[in-house]
């Protein structure tokens, strides 16, 4: 079974912190991907990356950026985090051939509070 | 652009009811249409996925047939367990969607008692 693995299922922080989310998988999927999860809106795509070292802006990147320099690892950065970047964000995976059919997989979600 | 609609939520319902999520895209061409289901405190898991018109996916006891002349992707279970109780979204993946984005509805919360 593929596995997808997000550093920290709990996370607070403070505003103006920098913070970074982790996100690991296992399956050698060229194609990841960050949501952000809020009641009512559903999954709204902050970025996605489709290789190592490539990325590019998804729905709602403002505020954030990311970095992939292992296939396996996929970051999310807040660079000055603010109390509405309070969310629940998801980590996915998924195959690059014939990607408009495969499934993407998730992590188990990190609940960021930012104070 | 590509959109999901899914019906309002949140369902209640009684073990053993008959369940039906309703479920309406718009997209250009011909969309790969996933179910997903969320369980509380986890992450997203694939349901059924459907990738051609009059395709049914099912898993589970689940069931949704790809719909191309009403451009639905309805959910459909006939009993529900208790343990079914958790929030289910509908995507679409279109063909000329850049690395299979997904485009999601706002998802479906869904309680089951017994």
């Amino acid at each position: 079974d593929v596995k997808v693995t997000q550093s920290s299922r709990y996370l607070v922080k403070r505003t103006g912190e920098k913070v970074f989310l982790e996100c690991v998988q296992d399956m050698d999927h060229e194609n990841m991907f960050w949501y952000r999860q809020d009641p009512g809106l559903g999954l709204r795509l902050i970025y996605f990356s489709y290789d190592v070292k490539m990325k590019e802006k998804g729905d709602i990147p403002e505020g954030y950026s990311v970095s992939r320099e292992k296939k396996e690892r996929f970051s999310l950065i807040l660079e000055s985090a603010s109390t509405n970047q309070t969310s629940m964000y998801l980590c996915a995976s998924s195959l690059g051939r014939q990607a408009y059919n495969q499934p993407q997989h998730f992590g188990d979600g990190t609940r960021l509070s930012i104070l | 652009g590509d959109s999901v609609t899914q019906m309002e939520g949140p369902v209640t319902l009684s073990e053993e009811a008959f369940l039906t999520i309703n479920c309406t895209y718009t997209a250009t061409g011909y969309p790969s249409l996933f179910w997903y289901v969320q369980y509380p405190g986890e992450g997203l898991q694939l349901l059924l996925k459907a990738t051609k018109a009059d395709d049914k996916g099912s898993n589970k006891g689940f069931e949704a047939t790809y719909r191309k002349e009403t451009t639905s992707f309805h959910l459909e279970k006939g009993s529900v367990q208790v343990s079914d109780s958790a929030v289910y979204f509908c995507a679409l993946s279109g063909r000329g969607t850049s690395y299979g984005k997904l485009t999601f509805g706002q998802g479906t919360i869904l309680t089951v008692h017994p």
